[in-house]
């Protein structure tokens, strides 16, 4: 057990809606990080958060966005879903904003219909 | 673009035999990490390699690191049935505050009891 939680589990959904992944960090941790992880693409970052602030952004469409809470929790919003958005998303948290080890969430599947 | 290529793309062996599995990039990073992967679970991190030429041993796992810092391999001895999974390598660039992995696309490797 990592520490880092996420919900749903798993989502299946149809396209054209909307869902919101949810991510809590490990206690401490300050950086939240998701991916999404699907069998062509492999293991791809999206997105960095800090403390609350955007700190680094990788392969996301401008579909989905993200943000941390003042608690430190954060979500994943994914809009107007398209078949190809099948996949695995891992969130994963650290201590800081530039450490070398990231602890990553169990996942949520989401599948789109 | 694939930034980090992985060999072989999948592996499978008896229980006792040696493997090695590749990791080249066209691109210098400033560290390089290896993480392990089961199903319905999230990476997990192995090792960090840092320094050119570095060689990095976990139990019968042995990590080393490209002189110019492009390129890994990881070589597992005796292999066990508990060594089954994905293994990821990813490339570290850090710095401004921010710290992004960029992950190749993974070795299956099944160890046949």
């Amino acid at each position: 057990d990592s520490g880092v939680t996420q919900t749903p589990k798993h989502l299946i959904t149809a396209t054209g809606q909307r869902v919101t992944l949810r991510c809590s960090p490990r206690s401490g941790d300050l950086s939240v990080y998701w991916y999404q992880q699907s069998l062509d693409q492999g293991l791809q970052f999206l997105i960095q958060y800090y403390n609350g602030e955007e700190r680094a952004k990788g392969n996301i469409l401008e579909r989905f966005s993200a943000q941390q809470f003042p608690d430190l929790h954060s979500e994943l919003n994914l809009s107007s879903l398209e078949l190809g958005d099948s996949a695995l998303y891992f969130c994963a948290s650290s201590v800081d904003r530039a450490t070398d080890t990231q602890y990553f969430g169990p996942g949520t599947r989401l599948t789109v219909l | 673009t694939q930034l980090l290529e992985q060999s072989p793309q999948f592996l499978s062996i008896q229980e006792g035999e040696n493997l090695t599995v590749y990791c080249n990039s066209s691109s210098v990073f400033s560290s390089l990490q290896w993480y392990r992967q089961e199903p319905g679970e999230g990476p997990v991190l192995l090792v960090t390699v840092v320094t050119g030429g570095e060689v990095k041993k976990l139990k019968r796992l042995t990590f080393q690191f490209g002189d110019a810092r492009k390129d890994s391999s990881l070589h597992i001895t005796a292999a066990q049935p508990g060594d089954t999974g994905l293994y990821l390598c990813a490339g570290v660039h850090s710095g401004a505050g921010s710290y992004q992995l960029t992950f190749g696309k993974g070795t299956k490797l099944s160890v046949i009891p």
